[in-house]
């Protein structure tokens, strides 16, 4: 079974503060990863993507990925109440045209 | 990162009728397309995948011949829901992927939601 698993939340923050977003996935072999944002009644947005074991920076976000511990991470730095939102990790766990399988997301509430 | 529309963005329909969701992709060819379906409060749930000139792979418990997907093109996919049904009331999004080399990111559209009275 192909599982990434993540911690419903809500996670709350105050403003300014760092939060931390985890993510572990079932499938050893897997390559590519992906944290995407989604407001309530929005479809989902890319915000990062990690393929390489460490750590990857854009702006405020930082992802982690650590493939012998099979976690992936998602730091955001001086949070802001627009960065609340759900955020998804999904991971490719196959080749070619293999379907995304995606967490259930990670409620993250940022408190002015 | 690449563009993915969707259309119409908002549907109300009788209970019956069909209804036609067209993806395209806007700056960048999509071999595959994938077809999503969100509940309120709910987690993404892929309905299917829709490739290139082929038929399309729909998930366990997803009726074929009630979402017609097709993929005529490699910039436009689309998703009829034939005879919706109040239960059919959802938000539909498709996502298309970029492949560059070693990098592959999904990218989605902004969602169709359709209102079945």
């Amino acid at each position: 079974q192909k599982e990434v698993e993540q911690n419903s939340g809500p996670l709350s923050v105050p403003e300014g503060a760092i939060a931390s977003l985890n993510c572990t996935y079932s499938d050893r072999g897997s390559q590519s990863f992906f944290w995407y944002r989604q407001y309530s009644g929005k479809s989902p947005e890319l915000i990062m993507s990690i393929y390489s074991n460490g750590d990857k920076e854009d702006g405020r976000f930082t992802a982690q990925l650590n493939k012998a511990s099979q976690y992936v991470s998602l730091l955001i730095r001086d949070s802001q109440p627009s960065d609340s939102a759900t955020y998804l990790c999904a991971v490719n766990m196959g080749s070619g045209n293999t379907p995304l399988v995606f967490g259930k997301g990670t409620r993250l509430s940022v408190i002015a | 990162g690449a563009v993915v529309s969707q259309h119409p963005s908002r549907v109300i329909c009788k209970s019956g009728t069909s209804v036609k969701i067209e993806c395209r992709s806007l700056d960048f060819q999509a071999t595959t397309m994938f077809w999503y379906r969100q509940f309120p409060k709910q987690s993404l749930m892929l309905m299917a995948t829709s490739n290139e000139g082929s038929k399309a792979t729909y998930e366990q418990g997803v009726e074929k011949d009630k979402f017609l997907i097709n993929h005529a093109s490699l910039t436009l996919s689309t998703l009829t829901v034939t005879s919706a049904h109040p239960e059919d009331s959802s938000f539909y999004i498709c996502s298309a992927r970029v492949v560059s080399g070693a990098d592959n990111e999904q990218f989605f559209g902004p969602g169709t939601r359709l209102t079945v009275l």
